[in-house]
């Protein structure tokens, strides 16, 4: 069985902190996603990395896919009240079929 | 791009009930559909995948007499709580992919009173 442990669980910090999220595995993904989830709502996809080693940035977000596919982390920089949310990180097995879904980690920042 | 429409986004109901949800991918043709289920705090748990026009494929633990999936064409999957009892209360949330990323709906939040 494919399992994504994700942490910290919670997190909570001040306007202009700097955080990272991590996600590890044993088992080797095709492809990782990280998505961002506001209470109420569906999960929005935030990025896609497919390649080991693969960095990409979006904005204050920087994602890293680990070199064996097997983890994966989120770093935001100087973080916002508007980051708060519930980040999710998935793992798909082979063509996005199946998305195995970290536990979430839910980041609060306040001004 | 890629909108997933889910409806209702709330539903309200008495014990016993059946309950519809109706998942639509607005502007791509979704070969495949995913139902997942989650708990207060907790990530999504898959349900069942649904690929048009084949029977949908549950997850273990998942009872397909009691969650019917229906996927009857491209742009359409429905989740049909049956007898629906307080301890299906939960939000339950549709994503929709055609040969990429999953695209999730906004999720219906289900009571059963």
């Amino acid at each position: 069985t494919q399992l994504l442990e994700q942490s910290p669980q919670f997190l909570s910090i001040q306007e202009g902190e700097n955080l990272t999220v991590y996600c590890n595995s044993s088992s080797v993904f095709s492809s990782l996603q990280w998505y961002r989830q506001e209470p109420g709502e569906g999960p929005v996809l935030l990025v896609t990395v497919v390649t080991g080693g693969e960095v990409k940035k979006l904005k204050r977000l920087t994602f890293q896919f680990g070199d064996a596919r097997k983890d994966s982390s989120l770093h935001i920089t100087a973080a916002q009240p508007g980051d708060t949310g519930l980040y999710l990180c998935a793992g798909g097995d082979g063509g996005y079929n199946k998305l195995i879904f970290g536990a979430g980690t839910r980041l609060a920042v306040h001004p | 791009g890629a909108v997933v429409s889910q409806h209702p986004s709330r539903v309200i109901c008495k014990s016993g009930t059946s309950v519809k949800i109706e998942c639509r991918s607005l502007d791509f043709q979704a070969t495949t559909m995913f139902w997942y289920r989650q708990f207060p705090k907790q990530s999504l748990m898959l349900m069942a995948t649904s690929n048009e026009g084949s029977k949908a494929t549950y997850e273990q633990g998942v009872e397909k007499d009691k969650f019917l999936i229906n996927h009857a064409s491209l742009t359409l999957s429905t989740l049909t709580v049956t007898s629906a009892h307080p301890e299906d209360s939960s939000f339950y949330i549709c994503s929709a992919r055609n040969g990429g990323p999953q695209h999730f709906g906004d999720g219906t939040r289900l009571s059963i009173l």
